[in-house]
C-alpha cells in the first residue's frame, strides 16, 4: 500500500539555521507529493507540491525536490525564522485515488530566537 | 480564496451522545474529506465523498458515518461517542490541481 515516513520531531533550531525535514514514501503508480504546514491552533495549509519526478516545489523560502530514485521529498529552508515554528506534514496522492492524501505523522519544528 | 468552514472549533460531549460535525465549502468542489488528527499518528482518513449522496469509507470508518445532501456541505456523525474518539477532526475539499484545502478543525473531547 501507500505510505509516508517522515523524521520524528521535535526539531529545535536557532533562528537563521538551516532546516531539513526528511520524507520518504512508498507508493504504487506515480504519486504527487505535498508538504503541508500547520501553525498552532489552525488547520493545515498547502506549503508546496510536486507532481512528477525531478520537479521542485518552492514557496516562502521552502523547497523540496521529487526524487523518484530515492523515493524522497525532503523539505529544506536555508534560514528559518521564529514564525516558521509549526508542524510540517509530508503527503502523497496517487492517481485515481479520488484525491485522497496519505499523510506522514508530522514533524514539529521549534525555532528559537 | 477557498473557504472551508467547520461549524464548531471546540466541543465537549458525553459518552454515548450523538455528535454532528458540520463542514461547509464555498468553491463548488466535488470531493470532500473528513480526517482525524492524533499526535504521532498524523492524519487518518475517516470518510470521503465525491458527489452529493455519494460516500466512501476511508481507513478508519468504524464508529462514524457521514452525510452529503448538498454539494457544499459534508457532515460527520458519531452515532454513539466514545472516549477513544476524542481527537481533532479536519474537513477538507479537493482543488483542481489535486491539493486539499482544510478547515480550521474541530477539537472534540468525549468524557
Amino acid at each position: 500500500g501507500n505510505s509516508v515516513t517522515q523524521m520524528e520531531g521535535p526539531v529545535t533550531l536557532s533562528e537563521e539555521a538551516f532546516l531539513t525535514i526528511n520524507c520518504t514514501y512508498t507508493a504504487t503508480g506515480y504519486p504527487s507529493l505535498f508538504w503541508y504546514v500547520q501553525y498552532p491552533g489552525e488547520g493545515l495549509q498547502l506549503l508546496l507540491k510536486a507532481t512528477k519526478a525531478d520537479d521542485k516545489g518552492s514557496n516562502k523560502g521552502f523547497e523540496a525536490t521529487y526524487r523518484k530514485e530515492t523515493t524522497s521529498f525532503h523539505l529544506e529552508k536555508g534560514s528559518v525564522q521564529v514564525s516558521d515554528s509549526a508542524v510540517y506534514f509530508c503527503a502523497l496522492s496517487v492517481t485515481d485515488s479520488w484525491g485522497k492524501l496519505q499523510f506522514g505523522a508530522g514533524t514539529q519544528v521549534v525555532v528559537t530566537p | 480564496d477557498v473557504k472551508v468552514t467547520q461549524s464548531s472549533r471546540y466541543l465537549v460531549k458525553r459518552t454515548g451522545e450523538k455528535v454532528f460535525l458540520e463542514c461547509v465549502q464555498d468553491m463548488d468542489h466535488e470531493n470532500m474529506f473528513w480526517y482525524r488528527q492524533d499526535p504521532g499518528l498524523g492524519l487518518r482518513l475517516i470518510y470521503f465523498s465525491y458527489d452529493v449522496k455519494m460516500k466512501e469509507k476511508g481507513d478508519i470508518p468504524e464508529g462514524y458515518s457521514v452525510s452529503r445532501e448538498k454539494k457544499e456541505r459534508f457532515s460527520l456523525i458519531l452515532e454513539s461517542a466514545s472516549t477513544n474518539q476524542t481527537s481533532m477532526y479536519l474537513c477538507a475539499t479537493r482543488g483542481g490541481s489535486g491539493e486539499l484545502f482544510f478547515g480550521e478543525g474541530s477539537r472534540l473531547t468525549v468524557l
